[in-house]
């Protein structure tokens, strides 16, 4: 069975920093991308940023550039997200999610962590 | 700065159909956004529907189907259930990047 656990996620004050972890099992982490997205309070989905197999390729949208950064560690079966310089607009549910193989898209998310930015 | 617009809202009777569809600021959707659609209940994490414009899941309903419709991406659901109220969102590929449209609150009423 496929499964995704974030962690890490809890209060931070403004322009603190960190460190979040998607644990992945069920499946050869190795062979997928992987994705973060994240939903503030009573809102809608927000794609983040995303890593390729090896760990050698990301991308990551324009708003969290220079601020978070994607990593994996596939001997771990471990995603990561570091974030530094957070913002109270950074406050949200952040989940991974599990590209699909073949064909671009995704299919498995985690149940999510909760981030609070807040002083 | 790309925006992906979904209807805010829809409603539809049970056993009806209706169509989301999933717009792009940058012109016409094509096949080469690899659109993907999710469906996301209160308190829940969002469930993959649809990935590549059509491809649906192993646990996706055969109600669900996705395609290109008047130059959007479009999700139909034919038979509408009462359990198929739930957020939907779209997700369209950008070069090296994904954008997620708002979403569309879906009511079975």
């Amino acid at each position: 069975e496929v499964q995704l656990v974030e962690s890490g996620g809890g209060l931070v004050q403004p322009g603190g920093s960190l460190r979040l972890s998607c644990a992945a099992s069920g499946f050869t982490f190795s062979h997928y991308w992987m994705t973060w997205v994240r939903q503030a309070p009573g809102k809608g989905l927000e794609w983040l940023a995303n890593i390729n197999e090896e760990g050698s390729q990301t991308y990551s949208v324009d708003s969290v550039k220079g601020r978070f950064t994607i990593s994996r560690d596939n001997a771990k079966n471990s995603l990561s997200l570091q974030m530094d310089s957070l913002r109270v607009e950074d406050t949200a549910v952040y989940y991974c999610m599990r590209g699909t193989v073949g064909a671009p898209g995704f299919d498995f998310w985690g149940r999510g962590t909760l981030v609070t930015v807040s002083s | 700065q790309t925006v992906v617009t979904q209807e805010p809202s829809l409603t539809v009777s049970p056993g009806g159909t209706v169509t989301l569809t999933c717009g792009s600021t940058t012109g016409a959707v094509t096949s080469g956004y690899h659109p993907n659609w999710f469906q996301q209940k209160p308190g829940q994490p969002p469930r993959a529907l649809i990935y590549s414009t059509t491809n649906k899941h192993s646990w996706t309903p055969a109600r669900f189907s996705g395609s290109l419709l008047g130059g959007k991406a479009a999700l139909t659901l034919s038979g509408v259930q009462p359990e198929d109220e739930a957020d939907y969102y779209c997700l369209l590929h950008y070069t090296s990047s994904w954008v997620f449209g708002g979403g569309t609150k879906l009511a079975v009423l």
